[in-house]
């Protein structure tokens, strides 16, 4: 099937600084892919919506100016946490839409 | 928008049948998934009902009514491996395939 691909697994950055998740879809063109954050035993959020070529789609509630979304390509999404602080350490999960969502690793932020 | 209900938690035994359900009010539907997430890692595919009825993949099956905003997923034989979340997620049709999730259901398999 589908590979979506998530880097990095885990980071550990310090507070205000920025932090930037790749997210590529490896064997299909994905022209929109989804930004989710996953809090302990809570269930995945959608933050965004990415599409090729044109601007993130914010959910209410999520801060565009926080969360940068930049998707230059059919097969790149990438997303900046910026100014980080430690209420923004979560669980970070990209997919991208075939037929099904596919989903990345994700990402493990610890904002310290 | 949409609202998804599924049951917090559930305990089932090691070879049993445990059935999860999971109903949504929706705007407008195009399809329903169901997930499987161990604790830490990203969720995976389980199944995808688009039309009504029942779809069989190997020990799990799921099922969808429509009409009664209702979905059902049947683990048969269970594993302990099986112990994890099971999130269910409707994909609508005013948004390019964006999918609102369920809480999840925790099951526990015990021996």
């Amino acid at each position: 099937g589908a590979v979506v691909s998530q880097h990095p697994s885990w980071v550990i950055c310090k507070s205000g600084t920025s932090v930037k998740i790749e997210c590529r879809s490896l064997d299909f063109q994905a022209t929109t892919m989804f930004w989710y954050r996953q809090f302990p035993k809570q269930s995945l959020m959608l933050m965004a919506t990415s599409n090729e070529g044109s601007k993130a789609t914010y959910e209410q509630g999520v801060e565009k100016d926080k969360f940068l979304i930049n998707h230059a390509s059919l097969t790149l999404s990438t997303l900046t946490v910026t100014s980080a602080h430690p209420e923004d350490s979560s669980f970070y999960i990209c997919s991208a839409q075939d037929t099904e969502a596919f989903f990345g690793q994700g990402t493990r932020l610890t904002v310290v | 928008g949409q609202n998804i209900d599924q049951p917090t938690e559930m305990t089932a035994t090691e070879g049993a049948i445990v059935q999860i359900n999971c109903t949504y009010q929706t705007s407008g539907f195009n399809g329903l998934f169901w997930y499987q997430q161990h604790a830490g890692e990203a969720p995976t595919f389980l199944s995808y009902n688009v039309l009504d009825g029942l779809e069989e993949k190997g020990r799990f099956s799921s099922f969808l009514s429509r009409s009664k905003g209702y979905s059902y997923l049947l683990l048969k034989e269970l594993q302990m491996k099986d112990s994890a979340s099971y999130l269910c997620a409707v994909r609508d049709n005013t948004n390019a395939g964006k999918s609102t999730f369920g809480d999840g259901t925790t099951l526990t398999v015990k021996p």
